[in-house]
C-alpha cells in the first residue's frame, strides 16, 4: 500500500493564480481531511469529507474548495492564491468506525509559497 | 466550537519521564488522540482515548478524564529521538470533525 500520497511536494505560485493540490489514499478510508500548518498555529482543519459525495467546512475554509467524487481522491483547490495561503498542507485519512476514526494517516505534505 | 490548549514547549532530560497536558472544549466528544511530528515530517498517530483512564503503548501512555475535559501524554525513558512536536486532537462537535491543538515542542537534554 502506498498509504496517503500528495502531489506536488513543493509549489511556488504568484498571487492570483489558481492550483489544485492532489491527495489520494489506497486504504479505502471513508474520512479524508485537509489541514494547513503554520508556525505556532498547529494543524488547522480546512475541509473534510466522511465519504464520496460529502464534504464539509473546517476551521479555515475561505479561499479553498474541495470535492470528493471517489473514495480514493480528495483534491484541494486554491481559487485565487494569496500570500496568506503560504503554508504546509497535509492531507489525512481514516476509517469512520468508532475506534479507527481517531487514527488519521497523513500524507507527506505540500509546501506552498505564494509570492 | 472546539478548542484545545496545550503547553507550547516542554524540556526534559534523557531517560526521564515527561507529561504533556491537554485541555479541550467541544460540544460533543468522541475521543482524544495524540500525534508526534518530527521536524520536516508528517504527523504520525500515537494513541487514542475514548473512555476515562490510562492507555499504554510501550514507553508512551495517554490518559483521559472526560469530566475534566483533560488528557495527557506520558513519555517514559525518554530518548533523544523523542525530540519532536506532540499534538493532541479532539474528535467531536456538531459535525464530528477532528481538530488539533497548537502542539507542544519537546526538547530533550542529554
Amino acid at each position: 500500500n502506498a498509504g496517503v500520497t500528495q502531489t506536488p511536494k513543493f509549489q511556488v505560485l504568484k498571487t492570483g493564480q489558481s492550483m489544485t493540490l492532489q491527495c489520494a489514499q489506497d486504504m479505502n478510508h471513508e474520512y479524508m481531511s485537509w489541514y494547513r500548518q503554520d508556525p505556532g498555529m498547529g494543524l488547522r482543519l480546512i475541509h473534510y469529507s466522511v465519504g464520496a459525495g460529502i464534504t464539509d467546512q473546517g476551521e479555515v475554509p475561505n479561499g479553498y474548495n474541495v470535492s470528493r467524487s471517489t473514495t480514493e481522491d480528495f483534491p484541494l483547490r486554491l481559487l485565487s492564491a494569496a500570500p496568506s495561503q503560504t503554508s504546509v498542507y497535509f492531507c489525512a485519512s481514516s476509517y469512520t468506525d468508532s475506534s479507527s476514526y481517531n487514527e488519521q494517516f497523513f500524507g507527506p505534505g505540500t509546501r506552498l509559497t505564494v509570492l | 466550537g472546539q478548542s484545545l490548549e496545550q503547553p507550547s514547549e516542554v524540556t526534559a532530560v534523557e531517560g526521564a519521564i515527561v507529561q504533556i497536558n491537554c485541555t479541550y472544549q467541544t460540544s460533543g466528544f468522541y475521543g482524544l488522540s495524540w500525534y508526534q511530528q518530527h521536524d520536516g515530517g508528517a504527523p504520525t498517530f500515537l494513541s487514542y482515548n475514548a473512555l476515562d483512564g490510562l492507555e499504554e503503548t510501550g514507553r508512551f501512555s495517554s490518559f483521559l478524564s472526560r469530566s475534566d475535559s483533560y488528557g495527557y501524554l506520558l513519555l517514559q525513558e525518554l530518548q533523544m529521538k523523542d525530540s519532536a512536536s506532540y499534538f493532541c486532537a479532539v474528535r467531536g462537535g456538531r459535525d464530528d470533525k477532528i481538530i488539533f491543538g497548537k502542539g507542544t515542542r519537546l526538547h530533550i537534554l542529554p
